[in-house]
């Protein structure tokens, strides 16, 4: 199993620009998860998805932040317009059970930096 | 305020000597689950205790659960210098969809 893979590792753009964040999980998990992570924050969820179906979007911090998953093996985290504090590490995260007995598996993260 | 506060923030030990970082919660927990971090990359699952458990072990891994006290620690034994990590605490809540991580705990292995 090759892992929950995101693209791409790093981006760097400009204030203003369109970026897209890309995932796709581990095959055979339900549950769909995209995460922030920030020296000052921590670790903040933004969004989750449970069989394709967004369940919880309350993280995400503004309406400049969207996120879709039209299958089960791809989804897709966008801002627009981005700007300089949405600088961070986004991980997609995977899980078989929803609430279940299982941990995330979580991908290597892309590095947004927004200049 | 967050769910799953790890204590300490950082620490510093020699290569061979045990780690035990801590983890508070504040909310009723399905399970609660401990996770490393190398610099530059995601996290990795290390170990998942449920509610009904008092302790787990996996390799050099122990890790305990107290749900009256609402507190979990993780012990790392004769630790290496490849342990150099943070360590987070997550907890999932009794609705079950929502994981709820902490800031981490440093951990620095000197060889």
């Amino acid at each position: 199993d090759a892992g929950v893979i995101q693209s791409p590792r790093h981006e760097v753009t400009e204030m203003g620009q369109e970026v897209t964040l890309r995932c796709k999980p581990i095959s055979g998990h339900n549950s769909l998860f995209w995460y922030r992570q920030t020296m000052m924050r921590g670790l903040e969820l933004l969004i989750y998805f449970n069989n394709n179906v967004p369940i919880d979007d309350s993280g995400m911090p503004e309406d400049r932040f969207s996120a879709k998953m039209p299958n089960a093996s791809f989804s897709t985290l966008k801002i627009q317009p981005s700007e300089p504090r949405d600088s961070a590490v986004y991980f997609c995260a995977s899980r078989g059970t929803s609430g279940g007995g299982n941990g995330y598996t979580f991908g290597s993260g892309t590095r947004l930096t927004v200049v | 305020s967050q769910q799953g506060e790890e204590d300490p923030q950082a620490l510093s030990i020699q290569e061979g000597e045990n780690a035990t970082m801590n983890c508070s919660y504040k909310t009723s927990i399905n399970n609660l689950q401990w996770y490393r971090q190398n610099s530059g990359r995601g996290l990795v699952h290390l170990i998942l205790i449920r509610s009904n458990e008092r302790e787990k072990h996996s390799g050099r891994l122990r890790v305990t659960l107290d749900t009256s006290k609402k507190s979990s620690s993780l012990l790392i034994t004769a630790s290496r210098a490849a342990d150099t990590a943070s360590y987070f605490c997550a907890t999932d809540d009794t609705g079950g969809f929502k994981t709820i991580f902490g800031a981490g705990t440093r951990l620095f292995v000197k060889a």
